[in-house]
């Protein structure tokens, strides 16, 4: 069974820092590319980020470009960001999934709070 | 960037009825990289259709997805209550991925 877990979300300042994570298990996951997508409250979805499987090649949003880093490490099995320069509108919750046919499997999110 | 509308915004049915959602994108998509999501207050994203038409992995045979070019439409064929919810378009082939403001289904 494909399960995607993401944990690091909690209350940062503005301008502060922060690393979330994503931890998979279920398949092979260097085989696959992985993407990070956020929601503010109350709103639509947002992607964020995508890195290939071998990690060689990534993308962002011109939101977060030049502030967000995605990496992953394989051996274990983890998908990493990490959000500097945070701003209040970086609030959100924050999704890892992976990207196949489609961003076939989800995690449950991991909720950001950039606020003073 | 391509952006996607998605129409209605909102779109009250009962249940049994037919639903038909509609996103237009703002330039030509490679249909293999275009799918929909169905969304549920306080749950993550569920992928229901990707390559306009094929659904994923135990989604029911009353959702269908069609089009191509910039028009794509998915339908429900009668809604079960379960169904109501916000759907998202998505192109997944062109950097920045970009997904559909939604269409919220909601009892009428």
């Amino acid at each position: 069974e494909v399960q995607l877990l993401e944990s690091g979300g909690t209350l940062v300042q503005p301008g502060g820092s922060l690393r979330l994570s994503c931890a998979a298990s279920g398949f092979t996951f260097s085989s696959y590319a992985m993407t990070w997508v956020r929601q503010a409250p109350g709103q639509g979805l947002e992607w964020v980020s995508v890195i290939s499987g071998s990690g060689d090649s990534t993308y962002y949003a011109d939101s977060v470009k030049g502030r967000f880093t995605i990496s992953r490490d394989n051996s274990k099995n983890t998908l990493y960001l990490q959000l500097n320069s945070l701003r209040a509108e970086d609030t959100a919750a924050y999704y890892c999934a992976r990207k196949y046919s489609g961003f076939d499997y989800w995690g449950q999110g991991t909720l950001l709070t950039v606020s003073s | 960037e391509i952006v996607l509308t998605q129409s209605p915004g909102t779109l009250s049915l009962s249940p049994g009825e037919r639903a038909t959602l509609s996103c237009r994108a703002s330039q030509n998509i490679n249909s293999i990289y275009f799918a929909w999501y169905q969304q549920k207050p306080g749950q993550a994203p569920r992928l229901l259709i990707y390559g306009v038409s094929r659904r994923a992995t135990g989604i029911p045979d009353r959702f269908s997805g069609s089009g191509s070019g910039t028009d794509f439409t998915l339908t429900i064929s009668r809604l079960e209550p379960e169904d109501f919810a916000v759907y998202y378009c998505q192109q997944y082939g062109s950097s920045p991925f970009t997904f559909g403001p939604g269409t919220k289904v909601d009892f009428k």
